[in-house]
């Protein structure tokens, strides 16, 4: 069974541009949530969604959406890029409810704003 | 807000020696501890998970123990192989403030040859 799967793997842009990223979840998994992971942070919640419904947010700024489609797939984007949103974007599914569930994380996409 | 310490931040022991990572948690609801390694360029993978309703699980060379009075978890690497250094994460399910896993810094391991 393929991995979660995420697009694209690295991505400079300069600020004030916007992004999105997008996260294939396993097969079958219905619940996505993204991170944040940055050397100074480590690892923050983003949001979460399942069934195409935000579940869950974090605490990071209007800046930062996401959606899911009718497939599960999953879109973040970022808006008004700031120097601070360079970091690895994390996403993870799970079966069920991505927090109560084991969560499979992909590979990330590395953002680097100039 | 809800909280997971972890430490050490960095730790380096010698091929087959024991390697300890200990977490503490603020949430007293926190009801799962999931334990993630991360290789250098890829995502953070499960290695072993605790529910709350469990104080020890083994798989092979690695276990976690959990005590839950005094909201602590920690992952016993034993035997340990050059190929187990990474960072790992310790992490917690929340339930105060809406459901979401809290995780530690992380611990970057050296597994000396």
């Amino acid at each position: 069974k393929a991995g979660v799967t995420q697009t694209p793997r690295y991505l400079i842009k300069t600020r004030g541009q916007q992004v999105t990223l997008s996260c294939s979840p396993i097969s079958g998994h219905r619940s996505v949530s993204w991170y944040q992971q940055t050397p100074g942070q480590g690892l923050q919640f983003l949001f979460e969604y399942f069934s195409e419904t935000q579940r869950n947010k974090g605490n990071f700024p209007g800046r930062f959406s996401g959606r899911q489609f009718s497939n599960s797939r999953s879109e973040m984007n970022v808006s008004t890029l700031e120097l601070g949103d360079s970091a690895l974007y994390l996403c993870a599914s799970s079966l069920y409810r991505g927090n109560t569930d084991t969560q499979y994380f992909g590979p990330g996409t590395r953002l680097t704003v100039l | 807000g809800e909280n997971v310490e972890q430490h050490p931040s960095t730790l380096s022991v010698q091929e087959g020696d024991s390697a300890v990572i200990k977490c503490t948690y603020s949430d007293s609801a926190s009801n799962y501890f999931p334990w993630y390694k991360q290789e250098l360029g890829k995502g953070p993978q499960l290695i072993i998970d605790i529910r709350s309703n469990v104080g020890e699980k083994k798989d092979q060379r690695i276990a976690v123990t959990l005590n839950k009075t005094a909201k602590h978890f920690s992952l016993h690497i034993t035997e340990t192989q050059p190929e187990d250094s990474a960072v790992y994460f310790c992490a917690a399910f929340g339930l105060t403030g809406g459901f979401k896993t809290i995780f530690g810094a992380g611990t970057r391991l050296f597994v000396k040859a």
